[in-house]
């Protein structure tokens, strides 16, 4: 099945870039998505990709998609306080006829002035 | 409306106590589901409805029962759970159960079992 890994913690300063790195397993994942979870709330979706991209841009966000190394990462331009929380990434298998999201562990992202 | 709403947003209950949590959409998706989330650890998938329709059941406990009376609607009634049950439940929609599932999450029932 489908093992989806993220390093646990990251701090950057208030303005500089921060990256954010997933690895993953299963190659068959159509698409590869980046969700966000601040503290008492839910999963907000913030972007994703389709497997035969190699880069996705969105405003402040930049993923980059190597599919060779089965590695995904999501970089946060100018990040701001407001970014801190925990980032999870998620890739999409089939499980018993259905598409089933499995999510990395998440990587909690600390921004100090 | 882009949004999913979970109710009660904290929730202590006894192990023998009965209780339900809500979920509401409106958004005309036709796919819901449950997740639970335990403290520093992604969300697991519990339960997936799909045209209100059981579609998956994660070898969950039967002391969760799900529930989908309408399209907009979903409920976790919740009987004779254990201390080990507490946890994040978040409620979360998406179109349909094609590929490329956008879902869209609730903010969840912090649920203590005592």
């Amino acid at each position: 099945g489908e093992d989806v890994e993220q390093s646990l913690f990251l701090s950057v300063r208030e303005g500089d870039s921060s990256v954010i790195n997933c690895t993953y397993t299963d190659s068959s994942s159509t698409y590869l998505y980046w969700y966000k979870q601040e503290p008492g709330a839910g999963l907000q979706l913030l972007t994703y990709i389709f497997s035969n991209m190699d880069m996705k841009q969105d405003q402040r966000l930049t993923v980059l998609l190597n599919k060779k190394d089965k590695h995904l990462s999501l970089r946060i331009a100018d990040t701001q306080t407001g970014d801190s929380a925990i980032y999870f990434c998620a890739g999409e298998i089939i499980s018993g006829g259905y598409n089933k999201l499995i999510f990395g562990a998440g990587t909690r992202l600390a921004v100090h002035p | 409306d882009t949004e999913v709403t979970q109710t009660p947003k904290h929730l202590v209950m006894g192990m023998t106590n009965k209780k339900s949590l809500k979920c509401e959409q409106h958004m005309g998706h036709r796919a819901m589901y449950w997740y639970k989330q335990k403290a520093k650890k992604p969300p697991e998938l519990m339960f997936v409805y799909s045209y209100e329709k059981l579609s998956i059941n994660e070898s969950v406990p039967s002391r969760f029962s799900p529930e989908c009376p309408n399209s907009s609607l979903l409920n976790l009634h919740l009987h004779a759970l254990q201390p080990e049950d507490s946890a994040l439940y978040l409620c979360a929609s998406s179109q349909d159960r094609s590929t490329n599932e956008k879902l869209f999450f609730g903010s969840g029932t912090q649920l203590s079992v005592l």
